[in-house]
């Protein structure tokens, strides 16, 4: 079945402590992207990569990292994670970088204490 | 300043009707036009696109049109159903390589 996974899909933690949130897809898809979603925001772009090692910042990509070294996975990192990255976080890929359906991930809350 | 804008916030139906749910825009390069439909706890899910090499585009109870003049898209669902009962997003393609959300548009079919 053709799908994005994230993980973990619920974190709560602590300013300051590090985290990961993994994304996976397995569509063979070279362009992947990060968003949050914030009550009255939408959907705003946080980093995407058009492919392997080319990663490029999106509308809000302070306070975040990506690294996309393999062609499936694109990790969003912080490294020291604020109260105000407390949101709902949706991994996305597809084919291209325009004109195509992104596939979305079921998302990743994550509470920043 | 928002680039997309759907501003009707909620939209109540009764089953068997029409929704129309509508999107308004400011970039007048957008070309590719996307709608998405997210329920609670899951991703957004893509429903329908729309090239604006064209003016509408259907796929079963689910057509779209576009008026590139206006600025303006619509989706139409019809006939509605209660498992239609989702939030809407329009989401043009930007010049950077990404999705540009609207914040929503939330329907609720009624039985």
């Amino acid at each position: 079945e053709a799908q994005v996974t994230q993980n973990p899909r619920y974190l709560i933690t602590v300013t300051g402590k590090k985290l990961t949130v993994t994304c996976s897809q397995n569509m063979n898809h070279e362009y992947m992207s990060w968003y949050r979603q914030d009550p009255g925001l939408g959907l705003r772009q946080i980093y995407y990569s058009m492919n392997v090692e080319v990663t490029d910042k999106g509308d809000v990509p302070e306070g975040y990292k990506v690294s996309r070294k393999e062609k499936r996975n694109f990790p969003l990192i912080l490294e020291s994670p604020s109260p105000n990255q407390t949101s709902l976080y949706f991994c996305a890929s597809s084919r291209g970088p325009s004109n195509q359906p992104q596939h979305f991930g079921d998302g990743t809350r994550l509470s920043i204490l | 300043d928002q680039q997309v804008k759907q501003n009707s916030p909620s939209l109540s139906v009764q089953e068997g009707r029409i929704s129309i749910l509508n999107c308004d825009y400011t970039n007048s390069m957008f070309d590719y036009f996307l709608w998405y439909k997210k329920y609670p706890a899951e991703g957004p899910t893509f429903l329908i696109s729309i090239s604006s090499i064209k003016d509408k585009n259907e796929d079963g109870r689910f057509t779209v049109f576009l008026n590139k003049s206006a600025k303006h898209l619509s989706l139409h669902i019809v006939p509605s159903q209660p498992g239609d009962s989702a939030v809407y997003f329009c989401a043009p393609w930007g010049s950077q390589g990404n999705l540009i959300f609207g914040k929503g548009t939330k329907l609720s079919v009624k039985p």
